[in-house]
């Protein structure tokens, strides 16, 4: 069974970079097939693809975030990571990593549990 | 991309069977058997109960269907129980290689 765990400051200041990790047990990031991905839920509102990456180091990203967004494998420690840039207060929001065990883009069937960053000064 | 339009919110009394819908494009739903469906309590993490239009992951209630038609996918509850209660949310691959959500639905079971 797959564990999922976001880790990273929740507070960022206006204009710097947001960086999360999500710590993953019970599986490898490199299992054939696995996309893992990160989505985001501002304060009363609903989920957002922030994107994907797939086992093979493959991204794809969020047309809205694509210039400010990285993701990336670390095969060494079993993470993969969110970077987000020159943040503002709309990036406010509970972050979520999840994956895909069923080979499907869209299929996200293991979550972590979220973890609220706030952008303010 | 736009979000998938969602109803913001639906009903229904214990027993019944009730319908979420998901509208989208040729470019998303339509396009592709590639919809998802999750269920979220607050505080919790969402949870996939149909994904690729039809399919139920394993340990998913069959109460749980999911169906689609051109650029609308549907999800259906029958059976209602108190436990359904949840925001729930479609998604869709799109045709630029990107993940779409719909705007959550509201479910009450009155």
């Amino acid at each position: 069974q797959l564990h999922l765990q976001e880790s990273g400051p929740g507070l960022v200041k206006p204009s710097e970079t947001l960086s999360l990790t999500c710590s993953v047990s019970g599986g490898s990031i490199t299992s054939r097939g696995y996309y893992w991905g990160w989505i985001r839920q501002p304060p009363g509102k609903g989920l957002a693809w922030i994107g994907t990456i797939y086992y093979s180091g493959s991204t794809y990203y969020s047309p809205s975030l694509k210039s400010r967004v990285s993701i990336s494998l670390d095969t060494s420690k079993n993470q993969f990571s969110l970077k987000l840039t020159s943040v503002t207060a709309a990036d406010t929001a509970l972050y979520y990593c999840a994956t895909s065990t069923l080979g499907n883009f869209e299929a996200f069937d293991f979550w972590g549990q979220g973890t609220m960053v706030t952008v303010s000064s | 991309q736009s979000a998938l339009t969602q109803p913001a919110s639906v009903s229904g009394s214990p027993g019944q069977s009730i319908t979420i819908s998901c509208t989208g494009s040729t470019s998303d739903v339509g396009g592709y058997n590639y919809v998802s469906w999750y269920q979220h309590l607050p505080g919790k993490a969402p949870k996939l109960i149909i994904y690729d239009v039809y399919n139920r992951p394993a340990g998913v209630s069959n109460r749980f269907s999911g169906s689609k038609s051109g650029n609308t996918a549907s999800l259906t509850i029958s059976g209602l129980q108190a436990e359904d209660e949840a925001d729930f949310y479609c998604s869709s691959y799109t045709d630029s290689i990107t993940l779409v959500f719909g705007g959550g639905t509201k479910l009450t079971v009155l």
